[in-house]
């Protein structure tokens, strides 16, 4: 089982449609996190968040830590924002990571 | 910025052979990280190091070994490669600590036959 559960596994959007990717998580966490991976393997990091809301630019990345769940908005999606998602819980000194949500937006 | 650099980013390699993998990072964090990403599994931690010559396994330590003799630089052992580590190898480090973003390298993707 794993401890980190993202949805949904794919994602096909028109340009400027309202996006959401799931994470939900089963062990107590000190932080979450968001990571952005592009075609090619390169991963950034996007949102560290241990309470409450995050946004920058058009994401925007809530967490819930009594239901143990998070979320990444996209607002107005665009082709560039085609990329995997990945959400991670760290704790201590190791992360544990979802398996990603690859979205694909069509101009 | 922080820059953290793999070796190669594509290999090639035959069964039975040792293969080395480098990572290096420029802004002096004390943890380092090796990961391997399949399709469907997401990415999963093999080893980790939080100080030089020390070094921790991860979920999936089989098959690999690791070295770090200095701080910027952590490496991953195929002792002996086999075709079912033909998989992405993601490097990454940090400064210690949970809330702590980690920096990851372009990645090596790694192929055995």
């Amino acid at each position: 089982k794993n401890e980190v559960e993202q949805s949904p596994q794919n994602l096909t959007a028109q340009e400027g449609e309202f996006i959401t990717i799931n994470c939900s998580y089963s062990v107590g966490i000190s932080a979450l996190h968001w990571l952005q991976q592009h075609p090619g393997g390169g991963i950034v990091s996007l949102f560290m968040l241990s309470s409450g809301k995050k946004k920058h630019g058009r994401l925007i990345a809530t967490i819930n830590i009594q239901e143990k769940h998070s979320s990444l908005h996209i607002t107005a999606s665009h082709p560039r924002d085609s990329a995997v998602y990945i959400c991670a819980v760290g704790m201590r000194n190791q992360f544990y990571f979802g398996t990603g949500t690859s979205l694909t937006v069509i101009p | 910025d922080v820059k953290v650099t793999q070796s190669s980013r594509y290999l090639v390699k035959r069964t039975g052979e040792k293969v080395f993998l480098e990572c290096v990072q420029d802004m002096d964090h004390e943890n380092m990280f090796w990961y391997r990403q399949d399709p469907g599994l997401g990415l999963r931690l093999i080893y980790f190091s939080y100080d030089v010559k020390m070094k921790e396994k991860g979920d999936i330590p089989e098959g690999y070994s690791v070295s770090r003799e200095k701080k910027e630089r952590f490496s991953l052992i195929l002792e002996s490669a086999s075709t079912n580590q033909t998989s992405m190898y993601l490097c990454a480090s940090r400064v210690t600590g949970a809330y702590n973003e980690q920096f990851f390298g372009p990645g090596t993707r790694l192929t055995v036959l």
